[in-house]
């Protein structure tokens, strides 16, 4: 079965500073893979996916599947980029995602 | 368009009572998913409909959790009798689906938080 780990609950960095949320996934055939974003009061949305190969807001991913990994970086975080961040998998064929536990970013002035 | 809606937002009730919680998805959209949001476990896949029908409810946790959609505009999940274990954020999302593989993005309502005492 699919199964997406992300390793860290809590992060924290200052501004500026260069920040990675690491992700990691078992799944047997291509998956797809998402990075979805929950800011303070505001609902679950989606901040980039694999297939796009686009930056959002500074934010870039790369699925590397010789390490099964799909982690998220920005350079140079910024105070607004602090919320819960979430990894998710689709399978090949299916619509149902499949999320990590989720890594709530700080970033401090 | 208000994007997919939730109702109660906030829903406080004692255990042994009936919860019932209910989502509007996107218009047009033919797939429904509810997820449930807790500190310990991230977000789970609850059960998730295409075309009003249920695709797949292996992760409804047990008897006690039921849903239903009667129309594609409607859905609820319901909890009878509610436990303090079920306590959590529920979320409803929705995406367009197509015939084939359903590769679309979900769409998220605004959750409903459930406390259970």
């Amino acid at each position: 079965a699919q199964r997406v780990t992300q390793p860290e609950k809590l992060l924290s960095v200052f501004k500026g500073a260069p920040v990675e949320l690491k992700c990691n996934y078992s799944y047997s055939g291509s998956p797809e893979l998402f990075w979805y974003v929950q800011y303070s009061r505001q609902r679950l949305q989606l901040l980039l996916r694999h297939i796009s190969r686009e930056s959002i807001k500074g934010f870039t991913a790369d699925l590397n599947k010789g390490e099964t990994s799909f982690h998220l970086k920005k350079p140079f975080a910024q105070e607004e980029d602090s919320a819960m961040y979430y990894c998710a998998l689709r399978e090949t064929s299916g619509s149902r995602l499949t999320f990590g536990e989720g890594t709530q970013l700080t970033v401090n002035p | 368009d208000a994007g997919v809606i939730q109702s109660p937002r906030h829903e406080v009730t004692e255990m042994g009572q009936e919860v019932t919680l209910r989502c509007k998805p996107i218009s047009g959209h033919n797939s429904l998913f509810w997820y449930r949001q807790t500190m310990m476990r991230g977000l789970e896949l609850l059960i998730y409909f295409n075309n009003n029908v249920p695709i797949d409810d292996s992760g409804m946790p047990e008897d006690r959790f039921s849903a239903k959609m009667p129309n594609a505009s409607f859905s609820t999940l319901k909890i009878q009798p509610s436990e303090p274990r079920d306590s959590a954020v529920y979320f409803c999302a929705s995406s367009p689906g197509t015939p084939r593989g359903y590769k679309e993005t979900q769409y998220f309502g605004p959750g409903t938080r459930l406390l259970v005492l």
